[in-house]
């Protein structure tokens, strides 16, 4: 069955600097996601993607936050300048058209 | 804006027994689908099971089930003859279907479930 994957598991990163996080979807699907999971609490919506431009995006998804997909098959989220709050689990998902949710294994960030 | 209330942060059953998930939400859509999803230790993010609203039958996926009461708002998940790995934090998810093919959720804040042999 083909999977969401995503890279690195783990990242860690010193305040202040941009980390990118990379997504592979599957081939076929259409739409893009970023969720974040801080630790112990609720998966949360961060934005979505679809025919090349965010199509929907949360508060959370602030100036420090930008997507991009730049080579057809890669999905990237770059936090521009970290700050100690931006730790979390990152997922990346992707859907079909009809299709539910697909996600990623996550990439969890620290940043120190 | 809609909203996934579960109210068990925790809950624990004996190994081969039955459990219930609670699940509530608030909206003023009357189209949705509503989702469990389970997240084991390794944090993977994996779909249980998926409900329609305009449909009345319950979702069922083998010993997975769920009681949708519309009106009530609720979406328990019920685990039949449970598993030590059936172990670990679920999720009760929303999603509008006014949103095209997207697939824009909404969670709850978990419950962990612990399975005792």
């Amino acid at each position: 069955e083909p999977e969401v994957t995503q890279t690195p598991s783990h990242q860690v990163t010193q305040m202040g600097q941009e980390v990118i996080l990379r997504c592979v979807p599957i081939s076929n699907h259409l739409y893009f996601y970023w969720y974040r999971q801080i630790l112990g609490q609720k998966v949360e919506f961060l934005v979505s993607f679809y025919n090349n431009e965010i199509s929907e995006k949360s508060e959370i998804f602030d100036d420090q936050f930008s997507v991009e997909r730049p080579d057809g098959s890669n999905f990237t989220l770059k936090i521009r300048s970290t700050k100690l709050e931006d730790s979390a689990m990152y997922f990346c998902a992707s859907s079909g058209q009809v299709s539910p949710l697909h996600f990623g294994n996550g990439t969890r960030l620290t940043v120190t | 804006a809609q909203t996934v209330t579960q109210s068990q942060p925790e809950m624990s059953v004996q190994e081969a027994e039955t459990v219930t998930l609670s699940c509530t939400y608030d909206t003023s859509e009357s189209d949705y689908y509503l989702f469990w999803y389970k997240q084991p230790p390794s944090r993977q993010m994996i779909l249980v099971i998926r409900q329609e609203a305009y449909k009345q039958q319950n979702a069922t996926e083998n010993r997975f089930s769920v009681n949708f009461q519309k009106a009530a708002k609720s979406f328990s998940l019920k685990i039949s003859d449970s598993q030590l790995g059936d172990a670990a934090m679920y999720f009760c998810a929303y999603r509008s279907a006014n949103q095209g093919g997207s697939e824009k959720l909404v969670f709850g804040k978990g419950t962990k479930l612990t399975v005792n042999p």
